[in-house]
């Protein structure tokens, strides 16, 4: 049971925009970086957004990621077929001093 | 960066198992690098489970771990070899996953390479 929730899933079409929805507590997004990963099946995680609003480099800017309270957000603009995958945001949190991962997010096209 | 993993394999519930990853690319053991590791794991079909870290950089190494591996799980390391362990005893069902070692670019926890994982499964 992951103390960070995300819907499970949310679809676009081509070159459409779509947010995915982090929400914590204060022992986590409200007082820690959120770093967000993409997950496509049968690979490795790749970190995708660092310390709330980072971009690796490499990343394309249609990702970008922000945090409002305890909720953090993943937009994707622009979206790209190579863009389906599970998303997951994570953070670290004070209460149980560990990092936490969300319940995954699966992107598909419409 | 590039990492490893390896020692993934059936094991009966109650048992225990090794798990290593070998890192290239940086030193496990240079104060001057973020030596800092994680190991994370996803059972089939399921969610990413961060299983715990250890700050590498020389001297001694003081790993932090999940509630869900705490006292069953270990985290190491062998400097010489530029490796980092996984060491899981009284293993269930429960814990099984693919584990994926990672290294920490930056704290807390941000993982910026990662290996390709090696599949753990607990089975009767």
């Amino acid at each position: 049971q992951s103390v960070l929730t995300q819907p499970p899933s949310t679809s676009g079409t081509p070159g459409q925009r779509v947010t995915i929805s982090c929400s914590g507590s204060s022992s986590n997004i409200g007082s820690e970086t959120v770093d967000w990963y993409q997950n496509l099946p049968g690979t490795a995680p790749k970190l995708l957004i660092h310390t709330t609003n980072q971009r690796p480099s490499g990343v394309p800017d249609r990702f970008s990621g922000s945090k409002s309270d305890t909720s953090a957000f993943l937009a994707i603009s622009g979206l790209q077929s190579e863009d389906e995958a599970d998303y997951y945001c994570a953070a670290w949190d004070d209460s149980l001093n560990g990092y936490v991962f969300g319940t995954g997010t699966k992107v598909t096209f419409l | 960066v590039e990492l490893e993993e390896s020692g993934g394999d059936l094991i009966t519930p109650g048992g225990s198992l090794r798990l290593s990853c070998a890192a290239s690319g940086f030193s496990l053991s240079s104060p001057f690098s973020h030596a800092w590791m994680s190991w994370v794991r996803q059972a089939p079909g399921k969610g990413l489970e961060w299983v715990g870290r250890l700050r590498g950089g020389g001297g001694g190494a003081t790993p932090e771990y999940a509630a869900a591996v705490k006292g069953r799980f270990s985290i190491s390391r062998d400097d010489s070899k530029n490796t980092l362990y996984l060491d899981m005893n009284s293993l269930t069902t429960e814990d099984t996953a693919t584990y994926f070692c990672a290294w920490i670019s930056k704290l807390p926890s941000v993982m910026t390479s990662w290996g390709q994982g090696t599949l753990v499964t607990v089975s009767s």
